[in-house]
């Protein structure tokens, strides 16, 4: 079974300050999803990293993908009140093409 | 409209009742998925279908049974009730790229929110 692990688990922070996020495990991933989750809604596709290595931007938004493909991270600077919910990474790998979420990041950025 | 739908959004049952949440999408995608949020712990998989015919169980498939009626709708079902399985339930699609072997993006429903007593 493959796991994923996020990193912290709750962060609460102020408006315009910087973060990251992690999304570590012990196996090789195929590719990284990165989801956003807000209150009442489910799930919304942020990006996918596929590539070893390979950083994305969006916006405020940094991924990374680990070159080994068993990591990932995301970074937001100068977060805003919008940015808060529930960041989900989800890695595809083995087989039938599923994938394994990991538990959630909660983050919170008051104004 | 959403393109993902699922009903009822809330259902609050009591303990040996049988339990229907109904998933339909209008994406035109092969297959679906039914999860399962907890409080930290993430989204778990129930049951996957990847066309009308198939039906796949996932990590937490006990306790629960699904149907494909058609490519459009995918649906839930707990035969008897348990506190235990109080939680939020997502619904979930995603296509399936000829010559790519890929999971691709799951496009979620807005959830359906159990409670059994």
């Amino acid at each position: 079974t493959q796991l994923l692990e996020q990193s912290p688990q709750f962060l609460s922070i102020q408006e315009g300050e910087n973060l990251t996020v992690y999304c570590n495990s012990s196996s090789v991933f195929s590719s990284l999803q990165w989801y956003r989750q807000e209150p009442g809604e489910g799930p919304v596709l942020l990006v996918t990293v596929v590539t070893g290595g390979e950083v994305k931007k969006l916006k405020r938004l940094t991924f990374q993908f680990g070159d080994a493909r068993k990591d990932s991270s995301l970074h937001i600077t100068a977060a805003q009140p919008g940015d808060t919910g529930l960041y989900l990474c989800a890695g595809e790998g083995g087989s039938n093409y599923k994938l394994t979420f990991g538990k959630g990041t909660l983050l919170t950025v008051n104004p | 409209d959403a393109d993902v739908t699922q009903t009822p959004r809330n259902r609050i049952t009591k303990t040996g009742k049988r339990i229907m949440l109904e998933c339909s999408q209008t994406k035109g995608h092969d297959r679906m998925y039914w999860y399962r949020q907890d409080p930290g712990l993430g989204l778990r998989l129930i049951y996957y279908s990847f066309d009308v015919k198939d039906i796949n169980k996932g990590e937490i498939s006990d306790g629960y049974s699904v149907s494909r009626q058609a490519q459009a709708k995918f649906s839930l079902s707990l035969e008897s009730a348990i506190p235990n399985q109080t939680a939020l339930y997502f619904c979930a699609t995603s296509d399936s790229f000829a010559g790519v072997d890929r999971a691709g993006e799951l496009f979620f429903g807005e959830g359906s929110r159990l409670t059994v007593l």
